[in-house]
């Protein structure tokens, strides 16, 4: 079946500190890869997307490659701030799927001043 | 104009209450969803519209229901929740049909059943 694996949380780290969230999936086909962000009382928002292998996303600074030989798509940042603290989920969805997105359980982030 | 906008987003009820959830998306998408957000579990798929069309409903029971009049909205009527029905439930859109389809979400419906 499909499923994402996301490590565990919460993550806890100072500010400027290098962040990495791992993320890796399983599929049937061929998925488009995303990661969300959730701030404190809010729902979820897009935070950067790959549809194919070696694509990599970035947004505000955060980045991850679609890596199809080990089926990952970690979340890294060089320098993370207090109001990067969140939640972040990894998805995937299938090609020609019903548009349904498979969440992994979610990563919370916390960033120490 | 925010993309998802869902109302309340709050809501506190009775076990006996009837209550809705409205969604409306401004992106012009062709498909919507809800999902449940529990403390501690992954999100959940519960319903599925395309083209104002229902094409998933995920075992979710019969106390939920939801409602697509058109492509821009989506209601989902409540009544004799249970105190685990509380959650965060959330409402996305998504253009289906476009080979770089990505839901958006809105900020979500804060619910607590008493």
């Amino acid at each position: 079946g499909n499923s994402v694996t996301q490590m565990e949380g919460p993550v806890t780290l100072s500010e400027e500190a290098f962040l990495t969230i791992n993320c890796t999936y399983t599929a049937t086909g061929y998925p488009s890869l995303f990661w969300y962000v959730q701030y404190p009382g809010e729902g979820l928002q897009l935070l950067l997307k790959a549809t194919k292998a070696d694509d990599k996303g970035s947004n505000k600074g955060f980045e991850a490659t679609y890596r199809k030989e080990t089926t990952s798509f970690h979340l890294e940042k060089g320098s993370v701030q207090v109001s990067d603290s969140a939640v972040y989920f990894c998805a995937l969805r299938i090609e020609r799927s019903q548009g349904n997105l498979i969440f992994g359980k979610g990563t919370k982030l916390s960033v120490k001043p | 104009e925010t993309g998802v906008t869902q109302t309340p987003r709050h809501l506190v009820m009775g076990m006996t209450n009837k209550k809705s959830l409205k969604c409306e998306q401004h992106l012009g998408h062709n498909a919507m969803y809800w999902y449940k957000q529990s403390a501690k579990k992954p999100l959940e798929l519960m319903f599925v519209y395309n083209f104002k069309e229902q094409t998933e409903n995920n075992s979710v029971p019969s106390r939920f229901s939801p409602e697509c009049p058109n492509s821009s909205h989506l209601f989902l009527h409540l009544h004799t929740l249970q105190p685990e029905d509380s959650a965060l439930y959330l409402c996305a859109s998504s253009q289906e049909g476009l080979a770089e389809e990505t839901q958006y979400f809105g900020p979500g419906t804060r619910l607590l059943v008493l």
